[in-house]
């Protein structure tokens, strides 16, 4: 099935630099891919959609200057928050859409496992 | 836009009892409707979802789900729980070739 990698699973960084959080799709080509940012105990939150070749689209109330979303190939979409603060601790996930929306069993939406991101 | 709602914050059940948790949606057209499993830490894991044709549906580790269209859920159900079931469920809604809405989550313990 489509399987989508995302790395890394945890990363600690200190507090105004900036981190990569990678989400590869292994076996299909992702179009469309989506961030979402988990806080403990809570529901996900979409950030943002992110489309190859174009900008990403960002969720109202998400910085797009802090959180830097980068599509630029059909397996490959990148998040990258700048300047990080302790706030910016979170869970972060990527999923992309799977097939062409059409109603046929490959259609769907498959998740990375998650970037724990602290920020100390 | 779409959006999901989850009544039950927390749910206890003992194992082996049945299992529901409940899952109300809103959207203007026929909903892409999912169920997903997290554990501590970990990503969302695909229990089962419904596009269109029959309206239970089957999943994995022996959950299924129904869709009612006119009570606008999508109620996830198991007849016997196992311990190992005891997780955080989310319900999510998706549009044609769009985001998923997720519902804020129903944790499940599950008491020996």
């Amino acid at each position: 099935g489509a399987v989508v990698s995302q790395h890394p699973s945890r990363v600690i960084c200190k507090s105004g630099t900036s981190v990569k959080i990678e989400c590869r799709s292994l076996d299909f080509q992702a179009t469309t891919m989506f961030w979402y940012r988990q806080f403990p105990k809570q529901s996900l939150m979409l950030m943002a959609t992110s489309n190859e070749g174009s900008k990403a689209t960002y969720e109202q109330g998400v910085e797009k200057d802090k959180f830097l979303i980068n599509h630029a190939s059909l397996t490959l979409s990148t998040l990258t928050v700048t300047s990080a603060h302790p706030e910016d601790s979170s869970f972060y996930i990527c999923s992309a859409l799977v097939g062409s929306g059409t109603g046929g069993p490959q259609d769907g939406y498959t998740f990375g496992s998650g970037t724990r991101l602290t920020v100390v | 836009a779409q959006s999901v709602t989850q009544p039950d914050i927390h749910i206890t059940v003992s194992e082996g009892a049945s299992l529901e948790l409940r899952c109300n949606y809103s959207y203007g057209a026929t909903p892409y409707l999912f169920w997903y499993v997290q554990s501590p830490g970990q990503g969302l894991q695909l229990l089962l979802k419904y596009f269109s044709g029959d309206t239970l549906v089957q999943g994995i580790k022996g959950f299924e789900a129904e869709f009612k269209r006119s009570q606008s859920s999508f109620n996830l159900r198991k007849p016997s729980v196992h311990w190992s079931d005891a997780a955080e469920y989310f319900c999510a809604v998706g549009a044609r070739n769009n985001d998923m809405r997720f519902g804020a989550g129903t944790r499940l313990t599950v008491k020996p």
